[in-house]
């Protein structure tokens, strides 16, 4: 069964910095994109940034732009989002989620962790 | 940059009977449209692909249709566990961007 597990969410304050980590199984992470979708509270849900299978490619929303780097360990089937700069208008629960580059739809996601911006 | 509207935001509907949501995009996307579903509290569920291509699992009761600036989510003969909401989401072009959802709620 494949499952993604976010973790790295939590409490930071405005200009502060936090690193998620999405840790997949029950697939080979290496032969996937891989995005990260957030939604603020009672908001829709957001694309936040993709990177293809080997890295090579990534893309970002203005929203995030210069501020979110998404990376990925394939060795430890393992990917990143390294934010900076955080402001309260990135509070939101994170997904990491398969797919988005080629085949541009999310075939699985995670539960999902809760970023909040705040001081 | 694509915009992707959905209507109507709530639809109200009794078990057993039929539910209609459409998504508008602001230019075309093809077919490279995809619906999700989201109880809450939960992640999204990929209910289709392709504008009418169901995920594996998906019951028959749902469907989709549409091409080019407009797609139709149908859920025939509503079940207590198809009360949610749902997404769309275009990924003909960057950024990839979802509608604003269709709540769907017991009348």
């Amino acid at each position: 069964e494949e499952q993604l597990l976010e973790s790295g969410g939590g409490l930071v304050q405005p200009g502060g910095s936090l690193r998620l980590s999405c840790t997949a199984s029950g697939f080979t992470l290496s032969n996937y994109a891989m995005t990260w979708v957030r939604q603020a509270p009672g908001k829709r849900l957001e694309w936040v940034s993709t990177i293809s299978s080997d890295a090579g490619g990534t893309f970002y929303a203005d929203s995030v732009k210069g501020r979110f780097t998404i990376s990925r360990d394939n060795s430890k089937n393992t990917l990143y989002m390294q934010m900076i700069s955080l402001r309260a208008e990135d509070t939101a629960v994170y997904y990491c989620a398969k797919g988005g580059f080629w085949n541009g739809y999310f075939s699985s996601w995670g539960q999902g962790t809760l970023v909040t911006v705040s001081s | 940059e694509i915009v992707m509207t959905q209507s109507p935001a709530t639809l109200s509907v009794s078990p057993g009977e039929r539910a209609t949501l459409s998504c508008r995009a602001s230019q075309s996307v093809s077919s490279n449209l995809a619906w999700y579903q989201q109880k809450p509290g939960q992640a999204p569920r990929l209910l289709f692909y392709g504008a009418s291509t169901r995920a594996t699992g998906i019951p028959a009761r749902f469907s989709g249709s549409g091409s080019g600036t407009e797609f139709t989510l149908t859920i025939t003969s509503l079940q207590s566990e198809d009360f949610a909401v749902y997404y769309c989401q275009q990924y003909n072009d960057w950024p990839r961007a979802f509608g604003q959802g269709t709540k769907v709620e017991i009348k």
